[in-house]
């Protein structure tokens, strides 16, 4: 069955550095783009990112343009999500999903349980 | 950017009852909408995709319908387990995403 596990969340300091993974299993990882999506404590969903399943094509949203960058490394099943120059609004439980990009809306048909990042000082 | 408003914010039904949840965007999207469920502590869920499709072992009793601006999530009869928040998602033609801010459905 489809599996993915993110970790490496955790405590950081505004303008600190934080590296997400997710590990896939489950299904042949090379074949499907992968996102993350995150979610602020008691707020709604925000795409943060998306890459294409050869990491050729990578896209972000406004908010976080600059400051991450999304990865994969296919022999290891494994996405990531490097994040520089943490701001206190980045706060939030971050998920990697998988991508259905075959369909119109590329709908997130399975979806990690999430990994905590807190930006505090 | 293509901003996704739903309505209502909130919707208290009993079991039994139909839901209607309604997602619109501002500017057409064609069939590019998805609609999940979260449940406290959860992951979010796909129900629905392009607009109309049930994703894999989604019940029956949930529909999606609409194209361009507007469109519905429809849950026929309301059972314990459908109390919870539901968003919509579109992808734009120049392939970024977007979430709505969310339903949240509880009980009467």
């Amino acid at each position: 069955q489809v599996q993915l596990v993110e970790s490496g969340g955790g405590l950081v300091k505004p303008g600190g550095s934080l590296r997400l993974s997710c590990a896939a299993s489950g299904f042949t990882f090379s074949d499907y783009y992968m996102s993350w999506i995150r979610q602020a404590p008691g707020k709604g969903l925000e795409w943060v990112s998306y890459i294409s399943s050869s990491s050729s094509y990578t896209n972000y949203a406004d908010s976080v343009k600059g400051r991450f960058t999304i990865s994969r490394d296919n022999a290891k099943n494994s996405l990531y999500l490097q994040m520089n120059s943490l701001r206190a609004e980045d706060t939030a439980v971050y998920y990697c999903a998988r991508v259905l990009r075959y369909s119109s809306s590329w709908p997130l048909d399975y979806w990690g349980q999430g990994t905590l990042v807190t930006v505090s000082s | 950017e293509i901003v996704l408003t739903q309505s209502p914010a909130t919707l208290s039904l009993s079991p039994g009852e139909r839901a209607t949840l309604s997602c619109r965007a501002s500017q057409s999207v064609s069939s590019y909408l998805a609609w999940y469920q979260q449940k406290p502590g959860q992951a979010p869920r796909l129900l629905i995709y392009d607009a109309s499709n049930r994703a894999t072992g989604i019940p029956a009793r949930f529909s999606g319908s609409g194209s361009g601006t507007d469109f519905t999530l429809t849950i026929s009869s309301l059972e314990p387990e459908d109390f919870a928040v539901y968003y919509c998602q579109q992808r734009s033609n120049s392939r970024l995403f977007t979430f709505g801010p969310g339903t949240k459905v509880d009980i009467k």
